[in-house]
């Protein structure tokens, strides 16, 4: 079975320049994440999708990321405008579960872009 | 507001011997629990999770055991191997909720020969 891939896999940019993330999720999978990791600190949730849907943004910072995951597999997560702080890994994770059933299954998660702001 | 802690960032281990990472959360409603192991340049690995409704899950060199009184759960690995040497997450989720995880800062454990 293949893995959730992402590209690309390294991203250096100047600050106030824009940038995608593309992710593709195993195949099934109902619900995609979008992780930002920050050095030394663990993945915090940016944005949940249940196939083409959105259900958490809670912490997506709106001003300046979106994210959308067009026929419910594929997903891209942009930035416009990047600012320093969002020098990160952005992991894109898959899961099998979906909203509303109290079943708990693990996330799957991809390689990570490592971008860099300057 | 950090609602999953891991306090220590790092362990040094002999190899053979046991590995003991700690987490502690804040959150009640919390209610399933799951370690990741974590290479360098790769994303995050499943690797035993535990429902809020058992106090131990156990799978070959790994246990999770569960506290729920002290909001405490612990990772042990025995005996631990050279290729264990990773940065492990612990990560805490609700029911319902389309396993949304939130995860601790991590630590780093290496195993040395």
């Amino acid at each position: 079975e293949a893995g959730v891939a992402q590209s690309p896999r390294y991203k250096i940019i100047e600050k106030r320049q824009s940038v995608a993330f593309w992710c593709n999720p195993i195949s099934g999978h109902a619900t995609l994440y979008w992780y930002q990791q920050i050095l030394g600190q663990g993945p915090k949730l940016l944005i949940q999708f249940q196939n083409n849907g959105v259900v958490d943004d809670s912490q997506l910072p709106k001003d300046r990321f979106s994210a959308e995951r067009l026929k419910g597999v594929d997903s891209t997560l942009k930035i416009q405008p990047a600012k320093l702080e969002d020098s990160a890994v952005y992991l894109c994770a898959s899961s099998l579960v979906r909203l509303g059933t109290s079943a708990t299954y693990e996330q799957y998660f991809g390689p990570g872009t490592r971008l860099t702001v300057t | 507001d950090q609602q999953v802690k891991q306090n220590s960032p790092s362990l040094s281990v002999q190899e053979g011997r046991i590995s003991i990472l700690n987490c502690d959360y804040t959150n009640s409603m919390f209610d399933y629990f799951l370690w990741y192991k974590k290479y360098p340049a790769e994303g995050p690995t499943f690797l035993i999770s535990i429902s809020s409704i058992k106090d131990k899950n156990e799978d070959g060199r790994f246990t999770v055991f569960l506290n729920k009184s002290a909001k405490h759960l612990s990772l042990h690995i025995v005996p631990s191997q050279p290729g264990d040497s990773a940065v492990y997450f612990c990560a805490a989720s609700v029911a319902g909720t389309a396993s949304k995880l939130t995860f601790g800062t991590g630590t780093r454990l290496q195993v040395t020969l």
